[in-house]
């Protein structure tokens, strides 16, 4: 698609409930990072993926976040179980990665409009 | 704990007049810097990067990066209403990774007609 696209843009559930948020990147991206933005805070990273392996998930609060991207586009992320404290914006990010990017790479990170999550 | 420290403002200037953003940083192997700005209920968006020490400028906008002081700023000459936004630094927490970062929580900035 032209832009980074997430889903649910907003989602109230109740404690407890497990909830799937979406990302779908751009064309063509080969990296996709997933952050968490609390109100007034910058992005916190959670967890990435090059094309269909996770690379790093040090970011993910505790073992109730997970993610997947199983065919390298379309990335789940999971919170089972949520509690209050996981409220926040949810944001998918793409990039090219950096040896496709050329010979000036940017290291530019494409940002979706985010998933805001409420837990009540 | 590898951090990023930015004044949250609100930084006010009035229209035309030079913007100063800035930005310290706490881990000494960091190599790439940014500066995205964000909208109120937008998503961040890039507006600079740098990797050198000195400065950069792209338009109205130069980025300055001094590496022994692990400090980077931002200007925006001649500012407008609409760059009325929030600014964040972010920093690459990842030598091998310049897209895994760290933010600071960003300066509010407000130009006044």
């Amino acid at each position: 698609g032209a832009g980074v696209s997430q889903s649910p843009r907003y989602k109230v559930t109740k404690r407890g409930q497990d909830v799937a948020l979406r990302c779908d990147p751009i064309s063509g991206h080969v990296s996709l990072y997933w952050y968490r933005q609390a109100l007034g805070q910058g992005p916190e990273f959670l967890t990435y993926f090059n094309y269909e392996a996770q690379q790093d998930k040090s970011g993910l609060p505790n073992d109730r976040f997970s993610a997947e991207r199983p065919e390298g586009s379309i990335s789940t992320l999971t919170i089972q179980r949520t509690e209050q404290r996981d409220s926040a914006m949810y944001r998918c990010a793409s990039s090219l990665a950096a040896r496709l990017a050329g010979g000036l790479d940017t290291g530019e990170l494409f940002f979706g409009e985010g998933s805001r999550l409420t837990v009540l | 704990q590898k951090e990023v420290e930015q004044n949250s403002g609100p930084l006010s200037v009035p229209e035309g007049a030079i913007a100063s953003l800035n930005c310290t940083y706490s881990d000494r192997g960091s190599q790439s810097f940014f500066w995205y700005r964000q909208y109120s209920g937008k998503s961040p968006e890039l507006i600079m990067f740098i990797y050198s020490n000195g400065d950069k400028e792209d338009g109205r906008f130069t980025a300055q990066l001094n590496k022994a002081s692990q400090y980077v700023s931002l200007l925006i000459r001649d500012s407008q209403p609409s760059d009325s936004a929030t600014y964040l630094c972010a920093v690459n927490s990842d030598a091998g990774n310049n897209r895994k970062l760290i933010w600071g929580l960003g300066t509010s900035l407000a130009v006044n007609p």
